[in-house]
């Protein structure tokens, strides 16, 4: 069945560094790829996402990537800061149908 | 705020019980998403309604169900808790455009099984 991998499964960055996160999923019919920020305890959140006519999006320190033929897209997070510590969900979605979201990824940025 | 509401925020029960979790979605959101996420795991998708009808179904045990009412509201009832069960569960709504589709999440209902 479809399904959307996340990698890494945890990184550690210095403060100050970039931090990628890279998402594949299966479904070519996948238009609309959102990214979740979770922090300990609380709900998801969204912080970026793109659909499927975009390449790229950028939002400050946040941008998204995305890789149509390759069916790859990527979360990039620059000059990391200490709240940026959380768990980051990729999901591929189609339209209406078909929400699936990766594994996750515990980010935790050292001071 | 989400706009998304879960109730109760905590629940403790013991094995072999049943419970119901509630969730509101946003005002005007036609669907209802619940997840369950077990302590450093993942979302694990239980099931899918869509104004009232049942969309999509992940890994939803047989003990589990849920519904959505005319109202929109959703709930999801676990029977013959086990303690394995012991996870927060979030609900979300959804926008559902052609092109986008952002989830937003309850607070979550955390439920302790002893």
């Amino acid at each position: 069945g479809e399904n959307v991998e996340q990698h890494p499964s945890t990184l550690s960055v210095q403060e100050g560094d970039s931090a990628v996160i890279k998402c594949t999923y299966s479904d070519s019919a996948s238009n609309y790829f959102p990214w979740y920020k979770q922090e300990l305890g609380k709900r998801p959140q969204l912080i970026i996402d793109i659909r499927s006519n975009v390449g790229e999006k950028k939002d400050q320190r946040i941008a998204v990537t995305l890789n149509k033929t390759a069916k790859h897209f990527s979360l990039h997070i620059t000059e990391t800061q200490p709240e940026d510590s959380a768990v980051y969900f990729c999901a591929a979605s189609q339209g209406t149908y078909k929400y699936i979201f990766g594994t996750g990824t515990r980010l935790k940025v050292l001071a | 705020d989400s706009g998304v509401t879960q109730t109760p925020k905590h629940l403790i029960t013991a094995t072999g019980q049943r419970v119901t979790l509630r969730c509101s979605p946003r005002s005007g959101d036609l669907s209802v998403y619940w997840y369950q996420q077990s302590l450093d795991q993942g979302l694990q998708f239980l099931i899918q309604y869509y104004n009232g009808e049942e969309r999509a179904k992940g890994n939803i045990l047989e003990r589990f169900s849920a519904q959505q009412f005319p109202d929109l509201h959703s709930e999801l009832n676990l029977s013959s808790l086990e303690l394995g069960d012991s996870a927060l569960y979030f609900c979300a709504s959804s926008v559902e455009l052609a092109d986008y589709n952002e989830q937003f999440f309850g607070p979550g209902t955390r439920l302790t099984v002893l």
